[in-house]
């Protein structure tokens, strides 16, 4: 799915800052990042519809996202920790928060030292 | 809330044999279901999509029937292939407007599923 692009695909930190970034080409309103660890299933962390914020689960304050436009989605972490080894996946859907219908970027794995 | 389960963590078969993955969920509401599968090392796609009008969804022959009076969901497939082996995810989405649960995609904890020759 070349549609939604990740970077980096894979990054191994210490106790690091690091960004991740998301661009989906796809028009859609809605963009999410979901947490996915070992053997589990994805877990939403957030959700922006339209450029808004509107779902920020319970999520560690070292996770910070950013919507620059409507296609862009970051999601900044500082001081990482061992818990936060996991793939990231960026995620889209076209009419908004309420579909179900995602489509996910490839994903950055995260490994922390 | 809003939970899924789904009975089976791993359902091992032989090639050309009949697929059931079962799925079965609680909500308040009366929800969106769908399927998503996952390869190995691959993103999360969506394989199918409960209609709300009672229709039986169908993608790469596998299809799906949402009975509202079990709750269940499950995924059928009448042979299975070599790459139908992947983990697959029974997921519950609230409908529009529902508040607290806007863009809450409730996911079940997923079975693997692997054909062999």
């Amino acid at each position: 799915n070349t549609k939604i692009t990740q970077s980096p695909r894979y990054l191994i930190l210490g106790r690091a800052n690091k960004s991740l970034e998301c661009e989906q080409h796809l028009g859609h309103n809605a963009m999410y990042w979901y947490k996915q660890s070992a053997e589990k299933p994805p877990e939403l962390m957030f959700l922006y519809n339209l450029k808004q914020l509107i779902r920020n689960e319970t999520v560690p304050s070292r996770f910070i996202p950013e919507c620059p436009d409507s296609s862009k989605l970051l999601l900044h972490i500082s001081a990482v920790d061992p818990e936060d080894s996991a793939v990231y996946f960026c995620a889209s859907s076209l009419q908004g928060a309420n579909t179900g219908q995602l489509y996910f970027g490839e994903g950055s794995k995260l490994t922390v030292l | 809330g809003d939970s899924v389960t789904q009975t089976e963590g791993l359902v091992t078969l032989t090639e050309g044999l009949p697929v059931m993955l079962n799925c079965t969920y609680q909500s308040t509401y009366s929800p969106f279901l769908f399927w998503y599968v996952q390869h190995l090392n691959e993103a999360p796609k969506l394989l199918l999509k409960s209609f709300t009008d009672n229709k039986r969804p169908e993608h790469q022959g596998f299809h799906a029937t949402l009975h509202k009076s079990s709750s269940s969901f499950h995924l059928q497939k009448s042979s299975a292939q070599l790459s139908d082996s992947a983990l697959y995810y029974c997921a519950l989405s609230p409908p529009a407007n529902t508040g607290a649960n806007t863009g809450k995609l409730t996911f079940g904890h997923g079975t693997i599923l692997r054909v062999h020759p």
